[in-house]
């Protein structure tokens, strides 16, 4: 069946460092591609995404690619800043049309310090 | 656009009791939601997806018969945790699909003593 693999936090970096989360997939046939953030408290908001191969997301100087031949989606940013602290969440589904079900990684906690 | 609300965001239960917790797409029609367990320190688990006006489907290991998923209308699905026990004690989030995507409700946390 479809699995993510992702990074095993957590994760603390200072202020202004550069972030890498890294997250790998299997699936069949060519799954959309998905980072989710959660903040303390809250409900999953969607990051980015990409719904095929060599496609970019971004989405608030964050960015991930994704990347058909080495099956991955690392999420990047070159300047983290204490408000993206949160759980980030690797996840795919066959669809981007939100009729599929979602498969998550393990999700990686993030931690940034002033 | 696309919010979806979830009901409550807390609740503390009895062991024995039932459990209701309510998820809204409030300015869109939802055909499929789904349903998440969430374990500490782990990731999201699906529990189960219900259509509009059909059973729902439970993924593998889940009890249907604890987990009582409805979903009577386009924009309300219902999660009821019957007879609760403390191991019942998580974090459930709904999400509900839309023509760009999902959105997530907000979660429920669910601690049963």
């Amino acid at each position: 069946g479809d699995s993510v693999t992702q990074m095993e936090g957590p994760v603390t970096l200072s202020e202004e460092a550069f972030l890498t989360i890294n997250c790998t997939y299997t699936a069949t046939g060519y799954p959309s591609l998905f980072w989710y953030v959660q903040y303390p408290g809250e409900g999953l908001q969607l990051l980015l995404k990409a719904t095929k191969a060599d496609d970019k997301g971004s989405n608030k100087g964050f960015e991930a690619t994704y990347r058909k031949e080495t099956t991955s989606f690392h999420l990047e940013k070159g300047s983290v800043q204490v408000s993206d602290s949160a759980v980030y969440f690797c996840a795919l589904s066959d669809s981007w049309k939100g009729n599929e079900k979602l498969t998550f990684g393990t999700g990686t906690r993030l931690t940034i310090i002033p | 656009g696309a919010v979806v609300s979830q009901h409550p965001s807390r609740v503390i239960c009895k062991s024995g009791t039932s459990v209701k917790i309510e998820c809204r797409s409030l300015d869109f029609q939802a055909t499929t939601m789904f349903w998440y367990r969430q374990f500490p320190k782990k990731s999201l688990m699906l529990m189960a997806t219900s259509n509009e006006g059909s059973k729902a489907t439970y993924e593998q290991g889940v009890e249907k018969d604890k987990f009582l998923i409805n979903h009577a209308s386009l924009t309300l699905s219902t999660l009821t945790v019957t007879s609760a026990h403390p191991e019942d004690s998580s974090f459930y989030i709904c999400s509900a699909s839309h023509p760009y995507g999902y959105t997530f409700g907000s979660g429920t946390r669910l601690t049963v003593v």
